[in-house]
């Protein structure tokens, strides 16, 4: 069957380092998204990755391997706006019909 | 563009009354999907369409729940009849297919959020 897995939830202190990490069971993957999603806010896109490797954007960089199946997202110098729940997604193609498969969110406390 | 639009932005009605919740997904976007999120599940897929055509229903919990896409600028969710533990915000997501391997995106509106007495 298909599966996400990825930590409840992250404490770290600002200015830190923090990797948020994904592991995932499907079938038909295409590539591996993550999103950002403050209370009371909407979903907002962050990265994708299709290919092994790390893509950056800012101080958020992504990180996926097709051959673990496994992804994380790392957030650097992180600020206090930074708090939110991040949640990984596989884009996957299911009977010529494209999916998006959410794992359950990760929630981020920033301690000053 | 506007983004996704969804209205209303917050619902309260009573136990067995007829919910109607209304999206309008970013002009050229071909995919639109309903989503529900609670504490509880996090946040579930219910029904999405592609090129206004239902393509997977299987999250929708059961018979009460319906939508529609009459037009590629419109979706509608109904919930008839409405109980308690349809109290949850929902989201409309819409995006457009690139093709792969592509940057997935998938833009989500603002949400409403439901409450049933």
């Amino acid at each position: 069957g298909q599966s996400l897995e990825q930590p409840s939830e992250v404490t770290a202190v600002e200015g830190a380092i923090v990797q948020i990490n994904c592991t995932y069971q499907t079938s038909g993957f295409y590539g591996l998204s993550w999103y950002q999603q403050h209370d009371g806010g909407a979903p907002t896109f962050l990265s994708y990755n299709a290919l092994d490797g790390l893509e950056e954007t800012g101080r958020f960089s992504s990180f996926l391997s097709r051959s673990d199946s496994y992804g994380y997202l790392l957030l650097q110098e992180l600020q206090m706006k930074d708090s939110a729940s991040y949640f990984c997604a596989v884009r996957e193609w299911k009977d010529s019909n494209y999916q998006l498969i959410w794992g359950a969110g990760t929630k981020l406390i920033i301690k000053p | 563009d506007a983004g996704v639009i969804q209205s209303p932005r917050h619902e309260v009605t009573e136990m067995g009354q007829e919910v109607t919740l209304r999206c309008k997904p970013i002009s050229g976007h071909d995919y639109l999907f309903w989503y529900r999120q609670t504490m509880m599940r996090g946040l579930e897929l219910l029904i999405y369409f592609n090129n206004n055509v239902p393509i997977d229903d299987s999250g929708m919990p059961e018979d009460r729940f319906s939508a529609k896409m009459p037009n590629a600028s419109f979706s509608t969710l109904k919930i008839q009849p409405s109980e308690p533990r349809d109290s949850a915000v929902y989201f409309c997501a819409s995006t457009l297919d690139r093709g792969t391997p592509s940057t997935d995106t998938q833009y989500f509106g603002p949400g409403t959020r439901l409450t049933v007495l």
